[in-house]
């Protein structure tokens, strides 16, 4: 496909289970973010990849999560022991590596349901 | 650390109306980006305009222009004539230019939820 894909679209598990999703970029964009959304509010940055340079991880909120990229292509991103406050829609975006542009094309989201 | 200010939360207007969405935003970099995303019912973002901080032209595309003024830190999105698929979330974004160029995580404001009513 032409744009962004993040598996699953929805996802429900019960607190305190691992959960992992994934995300296909645009083919040939060399960075990829993940980005969460909780219900009313704004995105909040989790992390981010750039090639093969050390992902920049500030925005991960606890040890809990974290995310694997293998080289230019999918991501996967893990939240252990997911908690109720885990509950958002994550997202997941790309972009062209060319220092002129930098939109980032999102996917459509998966939303975690933490019971 | 930057910032992006959304203070408007929810507009409601008629169709037809015009509308326009403030965005503030703080940043000690001197070269930054600019974004408006709408975020329909869908769910999916959909990238509506990006400047850089060099670049102060005002854009105007169909019936959206943005106002971008340095001088007050503020990029504002204009909606003419409003129609009721305007009805969405709409965010700003900044993004700092990282080590490698442009690309650079995005920091959101809140968002301002847009209600156009027939």
């Amino acid at each position: 496909g032409a744009g962004v894909s993040q598996s699953p679209s929805n996802k429900v598990t019960e607190k305190g289970k691992d959960v992992e999703l994934r995300c296909d970029p645009i083919s040939g964009h060399t960075a990829l973010y993940w980005y969460r959304q909780r219900l009313g509010q704004g995105l909040e940055f989790l992390i981010y990849f750039q090639g093969n340079s050390a992902p920049d991880k500030s925005g991960l909120p606890s040890d809990r999560f974290s995310a694997e990229r293998t080289g230019e292509s999918v991501s996967t991103l893990t939240i252990q022991r997911t908690q109720q406050e885990d509950s958002a829609v994550y997202l997941c975006a790309s972009s062209h590596r060319t220092s002129e542009y930098n939109e980032q094309f999102f996917g459509p989201g998966t939303r975690l349901t933490v019971l | 650390a930057q910032k992006v200010t959304q203070a408007q939360t929810e507009i409601s207007v008629v169709e037809k109306e015009d509308v326009t969405l403030d965005c503030v935003y703080e940043t000690r970099d001197t070269t930054y980006y600019l974004f408006w995303y709408k975020q329909p019912p869908s769910g999916e973002l959909v990238f509506l305009i990006r400047r850089n901080s060099f670049d102060e032209q005002n854009e105007i595309s169909g019936r959206y222009s943005w106002n971008f003024q340095k001088s007050t830190s503020s990029f504002n999105f204009t909606i003419t004539a409003s129609q009721v698929v305007d009805s969405a979330v709409y965010f700003c974004a900044l993004s700092e230019a990282g080590p490698t160029g442009a690309n650079s995580k995005l920091t959101f404001g809140k968002g301002i939820t847009l209600s156009v009513r027939p």
